[in-house]
């Protein structure tokens, strides 16, 4: 299971950081991700980090405002966010890699989290 | 980048009825890296199809995915009232992850 938090409202220009625990499966043996959805709109990949923690990478979007980090030892993924832009707004679901034998540049996202709603706005 | 479309953007069907689902990529996928998910009104994605033709647990065999290189297909067999929902094709080929526009399918 996983359960995201920490969204809400902000300002343009303000931070987030966004949290998801996860239980029932081991968490340091799977691939990560961040996945978001905007009023109305399609799914848009956010970030992905490695089952260590030591690899991620993220969307042009996300690049220089965004971190992706993981607490092992917790069960947890954040997701840090900064100079947070109108457009941002959005569903944020965290998801699980589908397999852990896959490089996790290369897995599918399952299950998906209920989400948190991140609502940038004056 | 690659490039997602899926067609057609709506699909207006009936119970009982087959759907075929298409989706394209800019370029061609060189693994079969490829998935389909359902999306129902307020709820999150939920995974039908990985690996472009393998069901994942749990989804009745009513639905299959096929395809490779660029065209992919998802096909409902015979639609329940439960399937009519935003459908999105999604490649993990290569980062960035990109998802298509989504199909609706709807009554």
């Amino acid at each position: 299971q996983l359960l995201e938090s920490g969204g809400g409202l902000v300002q343009p220009g303000g931070s987030l950081r966004l949290s998801c625990a996860a239980s029932g499966f081991t968490f340091s043996s799977y691939g990560m991700y961040w996945v978001r959805q905007g009023p109305g709109k399609g799914l848009e990949w956010v970030s992905a980090i490695s089952p260590s923690g030591t690899q991620s990478d993220l969307a042009d979007s996300a690049k220089g405002r965004f971190t992706m980090s993981r607490d092992n030892s917790r069960n947890t993924l954040y997701l840090e966010m900064n100079n947070l832009r109108v457009d941002d707004t959005a569903i944020y679901y965290c998801a699980k890699g589908g397999s852990s034998g896959y490089y996790f540049l290369n897995n599918y996202f399952d299950p998906w989290g209920p989400g948190t709603l991140v609502t940038v706005s004056s | 980048e690659i490039v997602l479309t899926q067609s057609p953007a709506t699909l207006s069907l009936s119970p009982g009825d087959r759907a075929t689902l298409s989706c394209r990529a800019s370029q061609s996928l060189s693994n079969t890296y490829f998935a389909w998910y359902q999306q129902k009104t307020g709820q999150s994605p939920r995974l039908l199809i990985y690996g472009a033709s393998k069901r994942a647990a749990g989804i009745p065999d009513r639905f299959s995915g096929s395809g490779s290189g660029t065209d992919f297909t998802l096909t409902i067999s015979r639609l329940e009232s439960e399937d009519f929902a935003v459908y999105y094709c999604l490649q993990y080929v290569t980062s960035p992850y990109s998802f298509g526009q989504g199909t609706n399918v709807e009554i």
